[in-house]
């Protein structure tokens, strides 16, 4: 299981984003993130923790280990107002996401 | 470039199968999985099932064995989800999502089909 916090984060332009995911089990590093806008398919961002993918904007970070991981969004653009979601892979395999964190203009 | 293609738009009643169809382009068909995620409407991705289009060997969410099938046609590089049964409880978009190599994660996105289950 995934939690995500929080489920909402208002925040301004410009502002740091701190979003937090949390595994229920030590995870095997196989953890992302995605971004989702309204009416559109999700978009990879990081993908092994701290990997952004391509094309992904350098103020996009990932981090931790363990059960608690951070994506960091350094400075924020009006572009990244979005739906953001992690993901774990487990050796089954099989795949989970967590219940999302919607990150709203303040 | 990469690029998922989905089937379009599907309305069925309860009970019925639906079948989606996915055809990957820009990338050689069977070095990579395909993966079914879905979204209900207003909620969170739950992910469904994958293949192996080299192998043709698939695997599912405990959620959906017995209900779900994907299989693939290799000869015009198109993935296939079928889903049995259903219920307004399937009401949702279905994405196909190519697997990154060696991550656990879903680089490549088709567009989405949303199946309606409604009497």
């Amino acid at each position: 299981v995934l939690t995500q916090s929080p489920a909402t984060l208002s925040l301004s332009p410009g502002d740091r984003a701190t979003l937090s995911c949390r595994a229920s089990e030590r995870l095997n590093n196989f953890l992302a993130w995605y971004q989702q806008k309204p009416g559109q398919a999700p978009r990879l961002l990081i993908y092994d923790v701290s990997d952004r993918a391509t094309g992904v904007p350098t103020r996009f970070s990932g981090s931790g280990s363990g059960t608690d991981y951070t994506l960091t969004i350094s400075s924020l653009e009006p572009e990244d107002f979005a739906v953001y979601y992690c993901q774990k892979r487990d050796n089954s395999p099989m795949f989970t996401f967590g219940p999302g964190t919607k990150l709203e203009i303040k | 470039q990469v690029q998922l293609v989905q089937s379009g738009a599907d309305v069925k009643k309860p009970g019925a199968s639906v079948k989606v169809s996915c055809k990957p382009s820009g990338y050689t068909f069977t070095g990579y999985f395909i993966h079914w995620v879905r979204q209900a409407p207003g909620q969170g991705l739950e992910w469904m099932g994958r293949i192996n289009p080299n192998s043709g060997v698939a695997s599912y969410a405990d959620k959906f064995q017995g209900r779900v099938t994907v299989t693939r046609d290799t000869s015009i590089s198109t993935v296939y989800l079928d889903l049995d049964g259903l219920t307004s409880d399937d009401t949702a978009v279905y994405y196909c999502a190519r697997g990154g190599a060696g991550t656990g994660a879903f680089d490549y996105w088709g567009q989405g089909t949303l199946v309606t289950v409604s009497s």
